[in-house]
Order: structure tokens, then sequence, then C-alpha cells
């Protein structure tokens, strides 16, 4: 399974655009790029995910692009409930977790 | 409908000691995983159970074992525990093994070795 890389920590105002980037260079071609995040003292929760169109859900978009080597995950707007670990996975077997990203959203 | 559940959601054991997780499936969901959650950290792929077969194993010790039963519930043991077992222990569910399905964590059960 491919690596990723992200920042560790991002900062967001509320109410504006969180766009959380995700690098993934070795990706190979039947590998998707996953989104979780995790609230603090929960399981993590499903986002989005995507091979290689953008996709959009209720929650966030995933801009993905053409050389598929990096991905950002976008919040439309913000909210402090969005405080929260992101994490970008790429695979297509098992979900590898990194580190991932702090986003904190912040009035 | 109710998500996955965990239990137990706390639980001190002491070094070589064996213990038990257990985990049920949202209703309809044949696959479970198991993650570890280190401290600080990312959770870690230990097992997937699909249809009751193993599908897939992280990079444990055979110490770690797994089983899945004809109503897709799951347990996870672990023997000879020791103080790097303490961790955040989280199942996962979802419809089938494919990874692209979305995965629902359970709130998980957190393992003091002492």
């Amino acid at each position: 399974d491919a690596k990723t890389t992200q920042p560790t920590s991002m900062d967001c105002a509320e109410g504006r655009a969180a766009n959380l980037p995700c690098n993934h260079s070795t990706i190979s071609g039947n590998e998707y790029v996953y989104w979780y995040r995790q609230i603090h003292s929960q399981g993590p929760q499903y986002i989005i995910h995507g091979l290689k169109n953008n996709e959009t859900n209720e929650m966030a978009s995933l801009i993905i692009t053409e050389d598929r080597k990096s991905s950002t995950l976008i919040l439309p707007h913000a909210t402090l409930r969005d405080t929260a670990v992101y994490y970008c996975i790429v695979g297509a077997n098992k979900l590898v977790f990194g580190a991932g990203t702090i986003l904190r959203v912040k009035s | 409908d109710a998500g996955v559940t965990q239990s137990p959601t706390h639980l001190i054991k002491t070094r070589g000691q064996q213990v038990t997780l257990r985990c049920s499936p949202i209703s309809g969901h044949k696959s479970v995983s198991w993650y570890q959650q280190v401290l600080g950290q990312g959770p870690q792929f230990i097992f997937q159970y699909y249809e009751k077969e193993e599908r897939g194993r992280g990079n444990f010790p055979d110490r770690f074992s797994a089983r899945q039963f004809p109503n897709y519930s799951s347990e996870l043991n672990v023997n000879a525990l020791l103080l790097g077992d303490s961790a955040l222990y989280l199942c996962a569910s979802s419809f089938t093994s494919a990874t692209y399905n979305e995965q629902f964590f359970g709130p998980g059960t957190r393992l003091t070795v002492l």
C-alpha cells in the first residue's frame, strides 16, 4: 500500500473552507484514496473516497490531481465540530492509517 | 439502527494474562476488521474477517488471534499480554470485505496492561 504524507496540523476559521492536502506519489493504479476522521475519544468516521475523479458528498469534496499523486479534502464550511484528526489513506486491500492531520477549527 | 458495539469499554490486565475483546457489527454487515491504536498514533490494522474466514492480517505477533461467528460478531484474543499491548482496540464493520466499502468503527475497548 502506498504511503501518504500529510501536514501535522492545520487551523481553520469557523465558517471558512478547510482544505486538507495529502501527497501519495507512489500510488498505484488500483489504489483508492480514502479520508477518515477521528474526533477525540471516538472511533474513526468515514468521510469520502475516490479513485480518479473528484467526488462530493454531504460532508466533503475530494479533489484528486490528474496524475493521482496528491489530493485535497475540502470541508466547505468548517464548524467547531469538525475539529478532529483527519487521515488520508491510500490502499487496495486494507486501510493503513498514518499519523493524520490535526485540524483545529477556531471561532 | 444500532452502530458497531464493542465490549468491554475498558479493561485492566497484568502482564502475561490473556484478554478477549468482543465486537458486534452493524446488522447486515458481514465483514469485521480489528485495529490497534496506540496513544498518539493512527489505528494499525490487525485482522479482517469476512463470512467467518480470515481475509487479511497485519504485522502482529501470533499472540493475537481472532475469529468470526455465524452471526458475524467477532472476538479478538491476545495472549501473554505485554505492556506494549496497552492501546485502544477498534472494531470496524462493513458490508463486504472490499476496502472501498465504507467501514463503520465502534467506540473501541481501552486496554491497559500493568
